[in-house]
């Protein structure tokens, strides 16, 4: 069963620039979630999908990053225009609907330097 | 004031040490209680969960929460060089809710 993947693995960009990132969670889990580490501190959460809903967005840090999840499958975050403080590493998690799963399987990240 | 306060390390021990892992909590809400292993370069890899108060067992890893404290723990025994990684303790809230709280990480060095 192939895990969490995101794209790209690594992303430099200018200040002012836009960026998007994509998270193809685990096929059949229908819970989505984002999670970010800047510089020197712990993963904070960013938000969270059920199927194309946006279950709990209330980690995302300002209206310059938009998520989505189109079809209830694979997701996008976006930031526009990015700031040097959002560089970091930008993490991925899925998880199946059933039951109590507390189980989020993360994808690799995609490691985000905005210069 | 952080929600949830870990060592960042590093933690240095030899090969068949017993390791032990802390972390603090101020939010009495969390109810789940989890151990994340991650690898340089990798995402973070689900070790164990708790539910509330209690120990767990999984081979060489033991679990430990004390609601009462806000402290949990996680222990390895006969620890080996594979196990060196860096070790998220993370928490959430028991309903609705599951975005993770999770703390900075310890990082553990196991020398051979």
């Amino acid at each position: 069963e192939a895990g969490v993947t995101q794209f790209p693995s690594h992303s430099v960009i200018e200040k002012g620039q836009t960026v998007t990132l994509r998270c193809d969670p685990i096929s059949g889990h229908d819970n989505l979630y984002w999670y970010r580490r800047v510089m020197g501190k712990e993963i904070k959460f960013l938000l969270h999908f059920v199927k194309e809903s946006k279950q709990d967005e209330s980690g995302m840090p300002n209206n310059r990053f938009l998520a989505e999840r189109t079809g209830g499958t694979y997701s996008t975050l976006k930031v526009q225009p990015a700031e040097l403080e959002d560089s970091g590493v930008y993490f991925c998690a899925s998880s199946p609907s059933t039951g109590l799963s507390n189980e989020q399987f993360f994808g690799p990240g995609t490691r985000l330097t905005v210069l | 004031q952080k929600e949830v306060e870990q060592d960042p390390g590093p933690l240095s021990v030899p090969e068949g040490a017993i390791v032990s892992l802390n972390c603090t909590y101020s939010n009495s809400a969390f109810q789940y209680f989890m151990w994340y292993r991650q690898y340089s370069r990798k995402g973070p890899e689900l070790l164990m969960y708790t539910y509330s108060s209690g120990n767990k067992e999984d081979g060489r890893f033991t679990a430990q929460v004390d609601k009462s404290s806000k402290y949990i723990s996680l222990f390895i025994r006969d620890s080996q060089p594979s196990d060196s990684a860096t070790y998220l303790c993370a928490m959430r809230v028991g309903t609705g809710r599951r975005a993770l709280t999770f703390g900075s990480g310890t990082r553990l060095q196991v020398q051979p």
